[in-house]
């Protein structure tokens, strides 16, 4: 198994752009979970999706942030328009029902300047 | 879901047993310890889990008091490689719902 897939890793974006990382869990999971790292914050959820419903966005910062899961493989998460606060790495993760352990992926690096 | 207490980071020399200490005095009877480490620039990586037993994987062991309102994470033979960020996280089991990271203990391994 490949693990939780993102993409881009890096992405270097100017304020007013609009950016979508992207997220594919591992093949079976029902639940994903977007986070944000960031030195001050340090990791915090986002949002987080069951059976491709979104379940709890109590941590989307603002309307300037969306995600959607238009099926069980594949998330994004976008920001629109994108702000230099937003520079911070965005982990997607997953896990399955009765599996104790969430699996992250490698995070995707997002500065905007 | 209880909160957690951790110190904020520790010191273990390479070779020795390094044991992160964890408070959770007010979980509740169905509330598990969890413990998951993020090393530099990687994604959270799940440790060990338990209820009230300790237990042992390939990678650590998890020893939770009689009360369980602490709980220990041991590496038994720590490498440069173990040096992280640890965090112990109190939630019920088998649910797929969110984990809330606290600021985790950082242990540095000393060659």
């Amino acid at each position: 198994d490949a693990g939780v897939i993102q993409s881009p890793r890096h992405e270097v974006t100017e304020m007013g752009q609009e950016v979508t990382l992207r997220c594919k869990p591992i093949s079976g999971h029902n639940s994903l979970f977007w986070y944000r790292q960031t030195m001050m914050r340090g990791l915090e959820l986002l949002i987080y999706f069951n059976n491709n419903v979104p379940i709890d966005d109590s941590g989307m910062p603002e309307d300037r942030f969306s995600a959607k899961m238009p099926n069980a493989s594949f998330s994004t998460l976008k920001i629109q328009p994108s702000e230099p606060r937003d520079s911070a790495v965005y982990f997607c993760a997953s896990s399955g029902t009765g599996v104790h352990e969430q699996y992250f992926g490698p995070g995707t690096r997002l500065t905007v300047t | 879901d209880a909160k957690t207490t951790q110190p904020p980071s520790m010191d273990c020399a390479e070779g020795r047993a390094a044991n992160l200490p964890c408070n959770h005095s007010t979980i509740s009877g169905n509330e598990y310890v969890y413990w998951y480490r993020q090393i530099h620039s990687q994604g959270p990586q799940y440790i060990i889990h338990g209820l009230k037993n300790n237990e042992t994987n390939e990678m650590a062991s998890l020893i939770i008091t009689e009360d369980r309102k602490s709980s220990t994470l041991i590496l038994p033979h720590a490498t440069l490689r173990d040096t992280a960020v640890y965090y112990c996280i109190v939630r019920v089991g088998y649910r797929d719902d969110k984990i809330i990271f606290g600021k985790g203990t950082r242990l540095h391994i000393l060659p």
